[in-house]
């Protein structure tokens, strides 16, 4: 079944404990990229990669560090997480970017308190 | 920041009728799409228009598409209360590679 995995789907930490929300996709997509969703602002953009060893910043970049080592996985690290990056998190992947469909994982919602 | 805007932010109309959301967005674009989320859950892809198009359909749904005006609409016909849930549309913004997120319009359907 085409999916697209997040782990973990829940997770509270506290401020300043390195974490790593793991994404993983077995379409063979070469576009992975990270969005952050909170009430009233929408799905934004933090991280996208084009392909193995290509990332680039999407809108809300600061905080995050991101790694394309291996086509299937984009995982999304937060070195020294705040209060302000609780949020829901969603990882997608397409084909062509913007240009195909996006398939979305199931979330992960980060507590940081 | 290139973010669409859809409007209304919510509706409620009761099963039967037709909804029909807007989006609005600010740069020139290759295509639009359409997504719909159910409660904190993934989006799920509804339809994609090209910028050379100026109407789809998929089943119930229709999109139009208006690049003078950079706008979108989706129309949800005969709608039912499983089309309950937030409805957005993201653009492909022409020499970037992003996928640019509307802030949704909540849909609720009484039976």
């Amino acid at each position: 079944e085409a999916q697209v995995t997040q782990n973990p789907r829940y997770l509270i930490t506290v401020t300043g404990k390195k974490l790593t929300v793991t994404c993983s996709q077995n379409m063979n997509h070469e576009y992975m990229s990270w969005y952050r969703q909170d009430p009233g602002l929408g799905l934004r953009q933090i991280y996208y990669s084009m392909n193995v060893e290509v990332t680039d910043k999407g809108d809300v970049p600061e905080g995050y560090k991101v790694s394309r080592k291996e086509k299937r996985n984009f995982p999304l690290i937060l070195e020294s997480p705040s209060p302000n990056q609780t949020s829901l998190y969603f990882c997608a992947s397409s084909l062509r970017g913007g240009r195909t469909e996006a398939f979305f994982g199931q979330g992960t919602r980060l507590t940081v308190v | 920041s290139q973010q669409g805007e859809e409007d209304p932010q919510a509706l409620s109309i009761q099963e039967g009728e037709n909804a029909t959301m807007n989006c609005s967005y600010k740069t020139s674009i290759n295509n639009l799409q359409w997504y719909r989320q159910n409660s904190g859950r993934g989006l799920v892809h509804l339809i994609l228009i090209r910028s050379n198009e100026r109407e789809k359909h998929s089943g119930r749904l229709r999109v139009t598409l208006d690049t003078s005006k950079k706008s979108s609409s989706l129309l949800i016909t005969a709608s039912r209360a499983a089309d309950t849930a937030s409805y957005f549309c993201a653009t492909d913004p022409y020499n970037t590679d992003k996928l640019i997120f509307g802030t949704g319009t909540r849909l609720q359907v009484f039976p």
